[in-house]
């Protein structure tokens, strides 16, 4: 069974610096996708960012970009230039190409932003 | 374009009751997927349907079910209401069953069973 393992069940970061969120999995797969969605207080889940695991070129979206090492099964989420509306809970999630389930997440690491 | 939908916000039964709950997903997608997020347990798959059609299920008992209609839209029923049922449940859908297709997901109705 995969699973997807966040070690850090909180961080706390000062406005304007940069955090790293990480993410671990297990898979035996060799052809799957990895995200981070961003679920504010408000609930909604918001994709941030996407990866194929294929693709060596790590993904980059404005000032959120990813550490993606597929040997390590590692996928850390690298924000910059924290800013107050970031905090909210991050969930890394996984899904195999050809498999059947939905997204697979981890528990949460629940990012606080210091003003 | 109007995101995915969910309602009721809140839902409130009593153990042993019926519960249903629906999702619209976004115009033109044709996947859609049911999440559980309870407290301490994270966030876990529940059922997929694409085209009208179960895809899959999660690890969750026979009395979780549900259906997807014509418009695409999707119905989630929960029998014989368990205390353990409380919990956010998340809609998501997508453009296509494909696995690169990014979900997008709705607000969420929280269940509360007393």
């Amino acid at each position: 069974a995969q699973t997807v393992t966040q070690s850090q069940p909180e961080m706390s970061v000062q406005e304007a610096e940069t955090v790293t969120l990480s993410c671990t999995y297990d898979t035996s797969e060799s052809d799957y996708y990895l995200f981070w969605y961003k679920q504010p207080p408000s609930r909604q889940m918001i994709l941030v960012i996407r990866q194929e695991a294929y693709k060596q070129q790590n993904a980059t979206e404005n000032r959120f970009s990813v550490n993606f090492q597929k040997a390590a099964k590692s996928f850390s989420l690298k924000i910059s230039d924290s800013q107050l509306g970031d905090a909210a809970m991050y969930f890394c999630a996984y899904r195999v190409v050809g498999g059947a389930d939905g997204l697979t997440f981890g528990k949460g690491t629940h990012l606080i932003i210091q003003p | 374009e109007a995101g995915v939908t969910q309602s009721p916000t809140h839902l409130i039964k009593t153990r042993g009751q019926q519960a249903t709950l629906r999702c619209s997903p976004i115009s033109g997608h044709t996947s859609v997927y049911w999440y559980q997020q309870a407290l301490g347990l994270g966030l876990q798959f529940l059922l997929w349907y694409d085209e009208g059609e179960e895809r899959n299920r999660g690890n969750f008992p026979p009395r979780f079910s549900g259906r997807q209609f014509p418009n695409y839209s999707s119905e989630l029923n929960v029998n014989a209401l368990e205390l353990e049922d409380s919990a956010l449940y998340l809609c998501a859908s997508s453009r296509t069953g494909a696995h690169n297709q990014p979900q997008h997901f709705g607000d969420g109705t929280r269940l509360s069973i007393l």
